[in-house]
């Protein structure tokens, strides 16, 4: 089964709409981090940011927020005011903190292609 | 360097041949992972180094796959006897620690392999 499912395979706005990127997990264990990561034409994923578990507040950097969701298993991503910069493929993953060899790889999704038209 | 590093950016095989893939991660990071990241899809976990001992090597398809990281520095995957189906971008990753699985993963830009 996947451990993190992005539904969205692709998703395109125009110049200035906002954009929710979707991510559903699925663990067992009660300590995980959450991460997103987007990864440009160039192809080199960019660490974009990590929450824990047990931190559940919202996060706003500028343009991007976060809204993770324990009670759904959620982590999504929005981006306000899209710009055609953002057009990338953003990737969500998993990693669980618990559970001897699986410390530390990440679980990936299958990612969610976002182009921004001008 | 300041980032991750790969060689080759890409490598064109034959089915069947052997092929070295090179990872130069941050300097100071003790964690080194592997990647397998194919068109469409998200990076697949192959294999982590926490020093120069693999620390889970689950991912490796099979035994024709093979990575070592002898001085815990760089690191180089090994694949032998190539066939089609791994053609595929390999992505190297590094960090500073790995406690608690907390761990923020710096990514390299990868290295083509077209097996025809």
């Amino acid at each position: 089964a996947q451990k993190v499912t992005q539904a969205q395979t692709e998703i395109s706005v125009v110049e200035k709409e906002d954009v929710t990127l979707d991510c559903v997990y699925e663990t067992r264990d009660t300590t995980y981090y959450l991460f997103w990561y987007k990864q440009p034409p160039s192809g080199e994923l960019v660490f974009l940011i990590r929450r824990n578990s047990f931190d559940e507040q919202n996060e706003i950097s500028g343009r991007y927020s976060w809204n993770f969701q324990k009670s759904t298993s959620s982590f999504n991503f929005t981006i306000t005011a899209s710009q055609v910069v953002d057009s990338a493929v953003y990737f969500c993953a998993l990693s669980e903190a618990l559970g001897g060899s699986t410390l530390g790889r990440l679980y990936f999704g299958r990612g969610t292609q976002l182009t921004v038209w001008p | 360097g300041a980032g991750v590093s790969q060689t080759p950016s890409n490598k064109v095989t034959e089915k069947g041949k052997y092929v070295e893939l090179r990872c130069d991660p941050i300097s100071g990071h003790t964690a080194l992972y592997w990647y397998r990241q194919s068109l469409g899809q998200g990076p697949e976990f192959l294999i982590y180094f926490q020093g120069t001992g693999a620390a889970d090597d689950s991912g490796l398809p099979n035994d024709r796959f093979f990575a070592v990281r002898p001085e815990g520095s760089v690191s180089t995957l090994k694949i032998q006897r190539t066939e089609r189906g791994d053609s595929a971008v390999y992505l190297c990753a590094s960090s500073a620690t790995l406690a608690g699985g907390n761990n923020e993963q710096f990514f390299g830009p990868g290295t083509r392999l077209t097996v025809l």
